[in-house]
């Protein structure tokens, strides 16, 4: 059984159009995350949920708005997409706490054209 | 804040050879995880081993150890025996006490020769 899961794995759209990433976790975690790799493989932390409630917002574009309908789901949104937004996105699960694992999902790669 | 510097861009050696990666690190926390991730081809992001900052000992996970030196900020991963499967990207990443996400680096891609 897959423990993060992602759908789509691939999204290729035009700029300007909305779209979403969704993910969900069957490891009975309550905190989950979304990471960007660029095209230079940099990983960044975007959002972190714990109970569904947002921790983490890092400089992100309001663009971007990540919602948690359970403790087991974590969906982005991304408004009006720009070129700069192709990337892989992660989404991550863990225990609440410090230095506990962090599952990764197999990754999104979104390519805005 | 906290970064993470991997300084070697691209590594390569010869199956069943060990190489080191190196890590440095910087953070004004004296509580602090740090972690190695391996990501492969494939994309999947895997933890190879953790160390937490208040232990002196240094992880081993198999083939996989690590050497961390604190007072110079140092978090080196060691493979031994490497294998064709250990061909991937690198990522050294470090989380401190109260907030729970990684800062990771810019990852060390490894080549494993056969």
């Amino acid at each position: 059984d897959t423990a993060v899961s992602q759908t789509p794995k691939y999204l290729v759209t035009q700029m300007g159009n909305d779209k979403s990433i969704k993910c969900e976790q069957n490891l009975g975690h309550d905190t989950m995350y979304w990471y960007k790799q660029d095209s230079k493989k940099f990983l960044k932390i975007m959002f972190s949920y714990n109970n569904k409630e947002l921790i983490i917002n890092e400089t992100v574009p309001n663009r971007f708005s990540p919602k948690s309908p359970d403790k087991a789901h974590l969906n982005l949104h991304i408004n009006s997409l720009e070129l700069g937004d192709s990337a892989v996105y992660f989404c991550a699960s863990s225990r609440r706490g410090q230095g506990y694992e962090q599952y990764f999902g197999p990754g999104t790669r979104l390519t805005v054209t | 804040a906290q970064t993470v510097t991997q300084s070697q861009p691209e590594m390569s050696v010869q199956e069943a050879e060990t190489v080191t990666l190196s890590c440095t690190y910087d953070t004004s926390e004296s509580n602090y995880y740090l972690f190695w991730y391996k990501q492969p081809p494939s994309r999947q992001m895997i933890l190879v081993i953790r160390q937490e900052a208040y232990k002196q000992q240094n992880a081993t996970e198999n083939r996989f150890s690590v050497n961390f030196q604190k007072a110079a900020k140092s978090f080196s991963l060691k493979i031994s025996d490497s294998q064709l499967g250990d061909t991937a990207m690198y990522f050294c990443a470090i989380s401190n006490f109260g907030n729970e996400k990684l800062t990771f680096g810019t990852g060390t891609r490894l080549t494993i020769i056969p």
